[in-house]
């Protein structure tokens, strides 16, 4: 089975900090995504990389950068954490196939 | 941008009946995905349908797909207390490039009571 994990479920930051979420996948996936999931607004795309240092922009990508140095992790980054940054955020895989396989998500409240 | 986007917006019925949940989009597609995500979790890929495909079953749920409404449905029959869940359609616009981005819409949330 594919596997992506996130380096945390919870965390809670303060306004200002820097931010670093984590996520690994085991399946070798080329393209990796980074969401954001906020109720009544479904799950947004920030960025994606379809290969090892390959990124691109989502449909959000403002206050958010994005690191690749190996295939198998994906980071992102909120250089200053706002509060409107406070979300559920997902990270997923893509097979060749197209199907995204989804980490548990980190829900992140920015105080 | 919003893609998809499903109807209704919350869905109650009881366990033996059938769920059905609609998915309307915009634009062409190269396929159209339907995702399952239990409160606080990731989501699960339950099946993908192509443009060329007009349904498909997987289990005990079915997928129809309408090109000339952009429109899909899933069919979940036969429903469970463990099918509580919210349900989210995706689509694909383009297969080439750089990756193939999916874009969701804002989902039905199911519940299904004893």
């Amino acid at each position: 089975d594919v596997k992506v994990t996130q380096s945390s479920r919870y965390l809670v930051k303060r306004t200002g900090e820097k931010v670093f979420l984590e996520c690994v996948q085991d399946m070798d996936h080329e393209n990796m995504f980074w969401y954001r999931q906020d109720p009544g607004l479904g799950l947004r795309l920030i960025y994606f990389s379809y290969d090892v240092k390959m990124k691109e922009k989502g449909d959000i990508p403002e206050g958010y950068s994005v690191s690749r140095e190996k295939k198998e992790r994906f980071s992102l980054i909120l250089e200053s954490a706002s509060t409107n940054q406070t979300s559920m955020y997902l990270c997923a895989s893509c097979s060749r196939t197209n199907e995204q396989y989804f980490g548990p998500g980190t829900r992140l409240t920015v105080t | 941008s919003q893609q998809g986007e499903e109807d209704p917006q919350a869905l109650s019925i009881q366990e033996g009946e059938n769920a059905t949940m609609n998915c309307s989009y915009k634009t062409s597609i190269n396929n159209l995905q339907w995702y399952r995500q239990n409160s606080g979790r990731g989501l699960v890929h339950l099946i993908l349908i192509r443009s060329n495909e007009r349904e498909k079953h997987s289990g005990r749920l079915r997928v129809t797909l309408d090109t000339s409404k952009k429109s899909s449905s899933l069919l979940i029959t036969a429903s469970r207390a463990a099918d509580t869940a919210s349900y989210f359609c995706a689509t694909v616009l383009d297969v080439t490039g750089t990756a193939s981005k999916l874009t969701f819409g804002t989902g039905t949330r199911l519940q299904v009571t004893l």
